[in-house]
């Protein structure tokens, strides 16, 4: 299994502004994938990010508002821009192991003010 | 497009007594299908998957479920549920090869002493 650990845990922010999620994983991974929990709500996948390649977007995700960077077979960021309230939720990311096991970060619980 | 259901929202269960979590999916192919567990706090853990093969798996802390095909359902069982299995519970289908999770809604389950 991979260990992964996201930053910051969790945050506050005002309406407007940006935050930047890392996600790092211990192991080298081809496949990473980004999710959001809002409250009360299940995992609706945002995007995956393949190191080398532009990340692909779920229907009603775009680049702009979530931008996406995987730099290297380890890491990867999630932007959220111009934030509102509606985007308070949990955002994981996540890495596929061996015979297609998923493995979920901690999660990032972002709270808009 | 693939689709995960979980009709039971709530579900409460007294210890040591057995525990049924339903889970019904809609999807055009042979399903890769998945059991996480989200308990407060915590990130998703992996309890059990299904690819192929054999219709019953075995899970990690005591769980199990069943393929079927013909109904369309992925069912989480337990013999003998534990006051520490309270938690939120949910059902996965892998398309994409498997990689690319689609989640039900979940069932929340909790157990009284």
């Amino acid at each position: 299994s991979a260990v992964i650990s996201q930053k910051p845990s969790r945050d506050i922010c005002q309406r407007g502004t940006s935050l930047t999620i890392q996600c790092q994983v211990d192991s080298q991974v081809t496949m990473m994938f980004w999710y959001r929990q809002q409250p009360g709500q299940s995992l609706t996948l945002i995007a995956t990010a393949n190191q080398g390649s532009e990340a692909t977007y779920e229907s009603g995700f775009v680049i702009d508002k979530f931008p996406i960077s995987r730099p290297n077979l380890t890491f990867s960021t999630l932007t959220v821009s111009n934030m509102s309230p509606e985007d308070s939720s949990i955002y994981l990311c996540s890495v596929v192991g061996g015979r297609h096991e998923q493995y979920f970060g901690p999660g990032t619980r972002l709270t808009v003010t | 497009a693939q689709s995960v259901t979980q009709p039971d929202i709530h579900i409460t269960v007294s210890e040591g007594a057995s525990l049924e979590l339903r889970c019904n999916y809609s999807y055009g192919a042979t399903p890769y299908l998945f059991w996480y567990v989200q308990s407060p706090g915590q990130g998703l853990q992996l309890l059990l998957k299904y690819f192929s093969g054999d219709t019953l798996v075995q899970g990690i802390k005591g769980f199990e479920a069943e393929f079927k095909m013909s109904q369309s359902s992925f069912n989480l069982r337990k013999p003998s549920v534990h006051w520490s299995d309270a938690a939120e519970y949910f059902c996965a289908v892998g398309t994409g090869g498997g990689n690319k999770l689609t989640f039900g809604t979940g069932t929340q389950l909790k157990v009284e002493l």
